[in-house]
């Protein structure tokens, strides 16, 4: 079945250095990918999506590159800013006759001075 | 950007209690789902609905009935609360009606504590 891995819990990082967090999918078929971010007591948002034309999406300097042939959306940043510290939520959705939006369970980005 | 709000955002129940939790959405989205929110498992979708009237099981459905009595509306139905319902439910709507690239606009929260 469909399903998002995010294999760290917890990311800790000194401000300005690049952060890399990631995401592995299983799908039945060709899903979209997306990244949520969720800042301390808030609701998530939508902080980027994988577009149909291989585009690489960019948002707030985070970009991802969904790559197919490792079933993978990998969350990048070059300097990772205070403000940066958030809960990260990989998602994927997909439509093959019934819809289908799974999400990660979320990784903890933690930016320290 | 897509309104969403929820209410309670903050309810006390007890154990055997009925709760409802309600979702409005004003943008006029087709997708509507409620999940929980809880520390290592991220969010899991209860129960989702591709319009008025009709309601579909997610992930973790057992305890929980859904009700979608309009375009706007989203209610979640605890009939028989525990304790292991304690967490933080978000109703979010999204705005691609059958397509997979539906973003999902979400609402503030509500806390729940069943005693």
């Amino acid at each position: 079945g469909d399903s998002v891995t995010q294999t760290e819990g917890l990311v800790t990082l000194t401000e300005g250095l690049p952060v890399m967090l990631n995401c592995t999918y299983q799908s039945t078929y060709s899903p979209f990918l997306f990244w949520y971010v969720q800042h301390l007591n808030e609701a998530p948002k939508l902080l980027l999506k994988s577009f149909t034309d291989n585009k690489r999406p960019e948002h707030q300097g985070f970009h991802a590159t969904l790559h197919k042939s490792s079933s993978s959306f990998h969350l990048q940043k070059s300097s990772a800013q205070l403000s940066d510290s958030a809960l990260y939520y990989c998602a994927l959705s997909e439509y093959t006759g019934n819809y289908k939006y799974v999400f990660g369970a979320g990784t903890r980005l933690k930016v320290i001075a | 950007e897509a309104a969403v709000t929820q209410s309670p955002r903050n309810k006390v129940a007890v154990t055997g209690g009925k709760v409802t939790l309600s979702c409005n959405q004003t943008n006029n989205h087709n997708n509507m789902y409620w999940y929980r929110q809880d520390t290592g498992h991220g969010l899991r979708l209860i129960h989702y609905s591709y319009g008025a009237g009709s309601t579909e099981k997610g992930d973790i459905p057992d305890g929980y009935k859904a009700s979608r009595p309009s375009q706007e509306n989203f209610s979640l139905i605890l009939e028989l609360a525990t304790p292991s319902q304690t967490s933080v439910y978000f109703c979010a709507s999204g705005d691609a009606w059958g397509g997979a690239q539906d973003t999902q606009y979400f609402g503030p929260g509500t806390r729940l504590l069943v005693l």
